[in-house]
């Protein structure tokens, strides 16, 4: 089985835009979770997701947004982009949340 | 409020020396336990868990953890080290009040030839 892609690997935004990241889950996995990964901080859970439907979220604010579609894929927005956002994005997939999670490569978002 | 502590932030070993990478959590009724490895510019690999029964779990690539309820404490130890084990290591639990994972902080793992 193909593991969790994430992309784009690498993105550079300024502050003020917004940016759109993007999770493929293992085959068959239904829950997508989202986490920040910053260092000090480790990782922290942004929210997850199960058949299309937004079942959690941490403690992030409003500007952190995600969805789900109907194949399990799964994107996540940050509109207003700031300084403290840099961090690398984290998606993980599982059967369901309790699950084993299988984790992607994340993708790398420098705000300048 | 769950949180796992990861006690230390960097270790540094001696290859074929063994190691032990602390961790302890905040769970007191049901605990569901992990560890995960982050290889450079990789996403988190699980190592191994602990949901029940022995208190001693295996994992890949040798290591091992030991789930100690008194002391709060779930260690991960690995008898002898290899270049190849240099990596973040990261502890955690499952809340099931929050219905989250959550995650220390992470200990930096190196080893020195």
């Amino acid at each position: 089985k193909a593991g969790v892609t994430q992309t784009p690997r690498y993105l550079i935004k300024t502050r003020g835009q917004q940016v759109t990241l993007s999770c493929s889950p293992i085959s068959g996995h239904r829950s997508v979770s989202w986490y920040q990964q910053t260092p000090g901080q480790g990782l922290q859970f942004l929210f997850e997701y199960f058949s299309e439907t937004q079942r959690n979220k941490g403690n992030f604010p409003g500007r952190f947004s995600g969805r789900q579609f109907s194949n399990s894929r799964s994107e996540m927005n940050v509109s207003t982009l700031e300084l403290g956002d840099s961090a690398l994005y984290l998606c993980a997939s599982s059967l369901d949340v309790r699950d084993t999670q299988y984790f992607g490569p994340g993708t790398r978002l420098t705000v300048l | 409020a769950q949180s796992v502590t990861q006690l230390d932030s960097q270790v540094p070993v001696f290859e074929e020396a063994p190691v032990e990478l602390r961790c302890n959590y905040s769970s007191s009724v049901s605990v569901y336990l992990f560890w995960y490895v982050q290889y450079p510019n990789q996403g988190l690999q699980l190592l191994l868990k602990y949901l029940s029964g022995s208190t001693l779990v295996k994992g890949i690539n040798g290591f091992e953890a030991e789930f100690n309820k008194s002391q709060t404490s779930f260690h991960l130890r690995k008898p002898s080290v290899h270049i190849s084990d240099t990596a973040e290591y990261f502890c955690g639990e499952w809340s099931n009040t929050g219905n989250q994972f959550y995650f220390g902080t992470g200990t930096s793992l190196t080893v020195i030839p």
